[in-house]
């Protein structure tokens, strides 16, 4: 049983284009992530979703949009993708309470060229 | 959220202790110390968290110091899948906390 997955694992598309990176968590959490690790290997929130709400919102640029059908999808759309944005994207989950665990996906490995 | 400072790299022979050392000097009395680890193309994992008490759980043990300066993250026997970068982490507790990464210390298991 996959707690958190991702879809595609990898995405290689040439700059300028728009595409979607897809997170699925079936633990009945209520909150969702999503993280980037550059090529350096810094991992950074980009966004966070609380009950659908956006709650997290760290400078990233606007072409990134985010967006929840439910509490348990959080999709990540990226319009005009630069070169910039190659990255893995992790997507997270976590239940509310006092020590909310999160939980990982396996990421999403983006190339743009 | 309190900044730590963890070494870059640590080895370790499989099968001994392994001994992570964290410093978070700046802490404050509602922050909790968070370890995770990522295994290589991995997405993080949660290993374990405590506030003063020292904390065991079936992966790991966190030792904190008394005055919750620093923490040492404890893996008993180790093997090489736990050959990962690992994270110590310093947040408070509740609500939808972003998780603030470090550089970690990449940990090699050696046979």
């Amino acid at each position: 049983d996959t707690a958190v997955s991702q879809t595609p694992k990898y995405l290689v598309t040439q700059m300028g284009n728009d595409k979607s990176i897809k997170c699925e968590q079936n633990l009945g959490h209520d909150t969702m992530y999503w993280y980037k690790q550059d090529s350096k290997k810094f991992l950074k929130i980009m966004f966070s979703y609380n009950n659908k709400e956006l709650i997290i919102n760290e400078t990233v640029p606007n072409r990134f949009s985010p967006k929840s059908p439910d509490k348990a999808h959080l999709n990540l759309h990226i319009n005009s993708l630069e070169l910039g944005d190659s990255a893995v994207y992790f997507c997270a989950s976590s239940r509310d309470g006092l020590y909310n665990e999160q939980f990982f996906g396996p990421g999403t490995r983006l190339t743009v060229l | 959220d309190a900044k730590t400072t963890q070494p870059p790299s640590m080895d370790c022979a499989e099968g001994r202790a392994a001994n992570l050392p964290c410093n978070h000097s700046t802490i404050s009395g509602n922050e909790y110390v968070y370890w995770y680890r990522q295994i290589h193309s991995q997405g993080p994992q949660y290993i374990i968290h405590g506030l003063k008490n020292n904390e065991t759980n079936e992966m790991a043990s966190l030792i904190i110091t008394e005055d919750r300066k620093s923490s040492t993250l404890i893996l008993p026997h180790a093997t090489l899948r736990d050959t990962a970068v690992y994270y110590c982490i310093v947040r408070v507790a509740g609500g939808a906390q972003k998780l603030v990464f470090g550089q970690g210390t990449r940990l090699t298991i050696n046979p």
